[in-house]
């Protein structure tokens, strides 16, 4: 099976960087994804790791270490409009198709 | 080009009740998968149809059971509802194969 784990909740102001973490377990491993959801809408695609390193997009960028099981999301120049729970997803390499198995999610709250 | 699309947006029935949620998939996308989230946690898969069948599914009872339809539309039937079914039931939708899903706007059912 697989396990995911990320914090419930955090807090940052404006302007500034956060760090959201993400450790996984995994019979088998085919790629991490980041969603970044907004209360009562849809999960967004944010971004998608299979290699170790780093992936940068504008003001967000996600990094990968497959042998520690262990993902960030980075924020940058946080926005007020960034307040949103931030989905960390793991892809099971046994799985067919595009089965995701999600983390509970990390509440962001941006501060004035 | 309309992305993924769910109907309706908002349900109310009642305990031992059945329902049906429906699920357009993006342009170009063969392949649905459902997934039920609770307020305030991650999203859990439910089941993935491909070319018209379940090609996988989740730790989720019988009484959860799914279509697709030659157009690769999806419809999700839930039978016998309880009170814990009470979620927001989301679709994805991908391309054979690839890796990023992207999701519907959820339908709200709420079970009384």
């Amino acid at each position: 099976g697989q396990n995911i784990d990320q914090p419930t909740e955090m807090t940052a102001t404006e302007g500034a960087i956060v760090q959201i973490n993400c450790t996984y377990q995994t019979s088998g491993f085919n790629g991490l994804f980041w969603y970044q959801q907004h209360a009562g809408e849809a999960p967004t695609f944010l971004s998608y790791n299979v290699l170790d390193g780093l992936e940068e997009k504008g003001r967000f960028s996600s990094f990968l270490s497959r042998s520690k099981g262990y993902s960030y999301l980075l924020l940058k120049e946080l926005q007020m409009k960034d307040s949103a729970s931030y989905l960390c997803a793991v892809r099971d390499r046994k799985a067919a198709g595009n089965k995701l198995t999600f983390g509970g999610g990390t509440r962001v709250l941006v501060k004035p | 080009d309309a992305g993924v699309t769910q109907s309706p947006t908002h349900l109310i029935k009642t305990r031992g009740q059945q329902v049906t949620l429906r699920c357009s998939p993006k342009s170009g996308h063969d392949t649905v998968s459902w997934y039920q989230q609770a307020l305030g946690q991650g999203p859990q898969f439910i089941f993935q149809y491909y070319e018209e069948e379940e090609r996988q599914r989740g730790n989720f009872p019988d009484r959860f059971s799914g279509h697709q339809f030659p157009n690769y539309s999806s419809e999700l039937n839930v039978n016998a509802l309880l009170l814990g079914d009470s979620a927001l039931y989301l679709c994805a939708s991908s391309p054979g194969g690839g890796a990023e899903a992207f999701f519907g706007q959820g339908t709200r059912l709420t079970v009384v």
